[in-house]
């Protein structure tokens, strides 16, 4: 079984425009990271937060998480084509090592 | 330096055969995980090998078995090949086996069971 589940399963936008998928999970966690998989080809990881931190920033990225509604979201701002990918929150549900992945949020960015 | 490497990239097998796919970690990196990635899933977690000893497990069968050699390399070992093990598999590297660290995944082995 999966942890987390993104939401929505699949996003389509204009290139410009801001895409933002949601995780939810189940049980208590350290940390959450979102990562990228282009093509059912490898996953490149984007960001990791901290059960602590409320939000982070990397480039055009910006995290949340709350850990009340256990729920975090990946914002996209001024989408490119090559955003155009299959996003996935992993979550470590309290354990130390093992990461549990969603079943992703493809996302497809028109030019 | 040299990133996280996975052979073969495509395989086909038929039900019951095994099949041995093989990790290169990067550089630096103690602790190799294995994941089955069904078509429109996310990776599911197999097995975690840290410093040549398995260090957690999913919730797949005895069948699915590794090995990570000194140089920390890895061998993920699948006995008595099932249809529904058709699926991508990826190995990820990170430089300890705490889930803080980012993990760098390879590019996967496309496994097609017939």
């Amino acid at each position: 079984s999966q942890q987390g589940e993104e939401d929505p399963q699949a996003l389509s936008i204009q290139e410009g425009e801001n895409a933002t998928m949601n995780c939810s999970y189940k049980t208590s966690i350290n940390n959450l990271q979102w990562y990228r998989q282009n093509s059912g080809r490898g996953l490149v990881h984007l960001i990791l937060i901290r059960s602590n931190e409320r939000e982070k920033h990397s480039g055009r990225l910006r995290v949340t998480l709350d850990t009340s509604k256990k729920s975090s979201s990946l914002l996209i701002t001024a989408s490119r084509a090559a955003d155009t990918a299959s996003y996935f929150c992993a979550t470590d549900g309290g354990n130390d090592y093992k990461l549990s992945f969603g079943a992703g949020t493809t996302v497809t960015v028109r030019a | 330096e040299t990133g996280v490497t996975q052979s073969p990239t495509h395989l086909i097998k038929t039900r019951g055969q095994q099949v041995t796919l093989r990790c290169s970690s990067q550089s630096g990196h103690n602790t190799v995980s294995w994941y089955q990635q069904a078509l429109g899933q996310g990776p599911q977690f197999i097995f975690q090998y840290y410093r040549e000893e398995e260090n957690g497990r999913g919730n797949f069968p005895p069948r699915f078995s590794g090995l990570q050699f000194p140089n920390y390399s890895s061998e993920l070992n699948v006995n008595a090949l099932e249809l529904d093990d058709s699926a991508l598999y990826l190995c990820a590297s990170s430089p300890s086996m705490w889930s803080y660290n980012e993990q760098f995944f390879g590019p996967g082995t496309r496994l097609t069971v017939l």
